[in-house]
């Protein structure tokens, strides 16, 4: 199975912050990644997939990259409907496996 | 609009049985795989099950629980057997956006609750 080591697993930020989580993945998985966004009690949304393409209706502040197996996404100026848990998941081969989560706190 | 939307959830003494169903609209359902995702109380997100033209499994779940769906009915399932605490979660199914085995539209979630 593919291990997804996420990174951090929490971060207190302010509005306007630039926010970095990470994901490594345990092998190759090409650019077959995805990124989550989870707030409290709600299902999660699709922000990024194929490593660093942004979903539809996805503000541009969100963006995604690779290098290798680690994978980056970034939140280039935070807002406040952005404080929530962040995940990472791997789509290239099955068991599809997710990351541990990275919760973006006020700080 | 596309709308998934689960049920079936519940309390189930271990050793029981649950199915649970999604109804999907606002796409063409019998073109677009599905998957079943869930999260324990408090804990991230674990992937379950999914169907294509094939089905797939974690191992957590491989021989106790089976993914099915009716395309006439628009409707995806998850039959849950020798149900056990630690299945205990919110089960949220999910429709596979494009070619990548990442997830578009995920429905609300219905909880399931195992426990004596």
């Amino acid at each position: 199975d593919i291990q997804m080591t996420q990174s951090p697993s929490s971060v207190s930020a302010s509005v306007g912050d630039r926010v970095t989580i990470t994901c490594r993945a345990s092998q190759g998985i090409s650019n077959w990644l995805a990124w989550y966004q989870q707030k409290p009690g709600k299902a999660p949304k699709l922000l990024i997939y194929a490593a660093s393409s942004l979903q539809s209706g996805v503000p541009s502040r969100f963006s995604g990259s690779r290098s290798g197996t680690d994978f980056t996404l970034i939140i280039s100026s935070l807002q406040p409907e952005d404080f929530a848990t962040y995940y990472c998941q791997q789509a290239n081969s099955f068991p599809l496996t997710f990351g541990g989560g990275t919760k973006v706190e006020i700080k | 609009e596309v709308q998934l939307l689960e049920s079936g959830g519940g309390l189930v003494q271990p050793g029981g049985s649950l199915r649970l169903s999604c109804a999907a609209s606002g796409f063409t359902f019998s073109s677009y795989a599905m998957s079943w995702v869930r999260q324990a109380p408090g804990k991230g997100l674990e992937w379950v099950s999914a169907i294509s033209g094939n089905e797939y499994y974690a191992d957590s779940v491989k021989g106790r629980f089976i993914i099915s769906r009716d395309n006439s009915k628009n409707t995806l399932y998850l039959q849950m057997d020798s149900l056990r605490a630690e299945d205990t979660a919110v089960y949220y199914c999910a429709k596979r956006g494009g070619a990548n085995w990442n997830f578009d539209y995920w429905g609300q979630g219905t909880l399931v609750t195992v426990s004596s």
